[in-house]
This record gives C-alpha cells, sequence and structure tokens, in this order.
C-alpha cells in the first residue's frame, strides 16, 4: 500500500524554526518527486513547493508565498521528504501535508496520495 | 500565476441529486485540470485528471469535462459518501493552484 506519513508538526514561535518529515512507504520513493502543501485553519489548499527527483536534478520550486524561508530536500536512502520551515510567521499557521507528484509522459500530471497531515501553530 | 475560481462556493443538495461544479482558469490550461476531494479533518483525495479521466477506483458517477479555461465536474447521482469539498486544481504551470473548493452540504 502506498502511504505517506508526516510527522514534526507543533507549536512553535514566531521567528524560529521547524521541520517536517514524510516518511514514504509502498512505492520506490526515489523514481518521483515530492510535494508539500498546507491549509490553514477553515481555508483551502496552498500548493507550498515541491522537489523533482534526483533524475530531474533534484531541484526545486516553491510557492512565492514562502520562497526563501521554506527549503524542501529529499532523502532517498530514507525514503523521506523534508520541509525546512524557517522565519515562521503567523500566518504560517496550517496543516501541513505531503504528497506525491505523478506525471505521466502525456504531460498530465497530479498529486496522490496525500498524507494525514501535521500541524502547525506558530504563536508566541 | 493562474487563478481558479469555481462556483458555486457551497451547494446544498440530496441523495440522488444530479449536481455540477464549475471551475474556472484565469488563462488556457488545455486539458491540465485536477479535482480532489476532501471531507473534514482529512487528507485531500484525488479523483480526477486530465480534467476527465477517473482515477482508478473513483465511482463512474464522477465526470469531468472541459478544456481551455471552463470545466465542470459532474456527480450524477450523489450518494450519502459525497458530501463533502471539492476541490479544482491547475497541473498547467507552477506555481500549481487551487480554486476556493466547492463545500457540497445535504439538503
Amino acid at each position: 500500500e502506498v502511504q505517506l506519513v508526516e510527522s514534526g508538526g507543533g507549536l512553535v514561535q514566531p521567528g524560529r524554526s521547524l521541520r517536517l518529515s514524510c516518511t514514504a512507504s509502498g512505492f520506490t520513493f526515489g523514481d518521483y518527486a515530492m510535494s508539500w502543501f498546507r491549509q490553514a485553519p477553515g481555508k483551502g489548499l496552498e500548493w507550498v513547493g515541491f522537489i523533482r527527483r534526483k533524475g530531474y536534478g533534484g531541484t526545486t520550486e516553491y510557492a512565492a508565498s514562502v520562497k526563501g524561508r521554506f527549503t524542501i530536500s529529499r532523502d532517498d536512502s530514507k525514503n523521506i521528504a523534508y520541509l525546512q520551515m524557517n522565519s515562521l510567521k503567523a500566518e504560517d499557521t496550517a496543516m501541513y501535508y505531503c504528497s506525491r507528484y505523478y506525471d505521466l509522459w502525456s504531460g498530465s500530471n497530479w498529486f496522490d496520495p496525500w498524507g494525514q497531515g501535521t500541524l502547525v501553530t506558530v504563536s508566541s | 500565476d493562474i487563478q481558479m475560481t469555481q462556483s458555486p462556493s457551497s451547494l446544498s443538495a440530496s441523495v440522488g441529486d444530479r449536481v455540477t461544479i464549475t471551475c474556472r482558469a484565469s488563462q488556457s490550461i488545455s486539458t491540465y485540470l485536477n479535482w480532489y476531494q476532501q471531507k473534514p479533518g482529512k487528507a485531500p483525495k484525488f479523483l480526477i485528471y486530465g480534467a476527465s479521466r477517473l482515477q482508478s477506483g473513483v465511482p463512474s458517477r464522477f465526470s469531468g469535462s472541459g478544456s481551455g479555461t471552463d470545466f465542470t465536474l459532474t456527480i450524477s447521482s450523489l450518494q450519502p459518501e459525497d458530501f463533502a469539498t471539492y476541490y479544482c486544481q491547475q497541473s498547467y504551470s507552477t506555481p500549481f493552484t487551487f480554486g476556493q473548493g466547492t463545500r457540497l452540504e445535504m439538503k
């Protein structure tokens, strides 16, 4: 069974850092790009960023709202994707989800499956 | 960035009803449009890719259509488990963006 499990969330003060982990199982992790999303309480879904597989350079892209503060990395030997969050702000408070990025030769691409999420609360 | 706009924002319907949700992109995205379902307290579930192609295991009462800027998600006969929030998402270019969601409620 393909499964993603996020961890590392919690309460953190503004300006501090936090690292989230996304542990994958049930598929060849290194063959896929991985993405992070967030959902503020009562709000919609927001793409945070993603990291391509090593075969595509392992490069990253980010939403403008987190660029320069958040960093996505991966450890294919451990089947883990990370989201390093620095200089956290109150508006970063959200449930954070990771997901596998799936793309077809035709160009169609989507995110599936999603982990259960980990809650990050930024407050003093 | 490509803006995605869904309508309506909420919808009340009954079991057995046919419902349609609309999603509009701020520029042409061909058929690079996905749909997700989210139930309260749960992670999103992937339903449809390429505007009209059902993910394996998704009931056939779900269907999608459209291309360019205008898309629809239709549920042909609502079942109790379909009451949820639905999001469209463009996969044409980064930053990937979502519609604001359509909350489907039981009448």
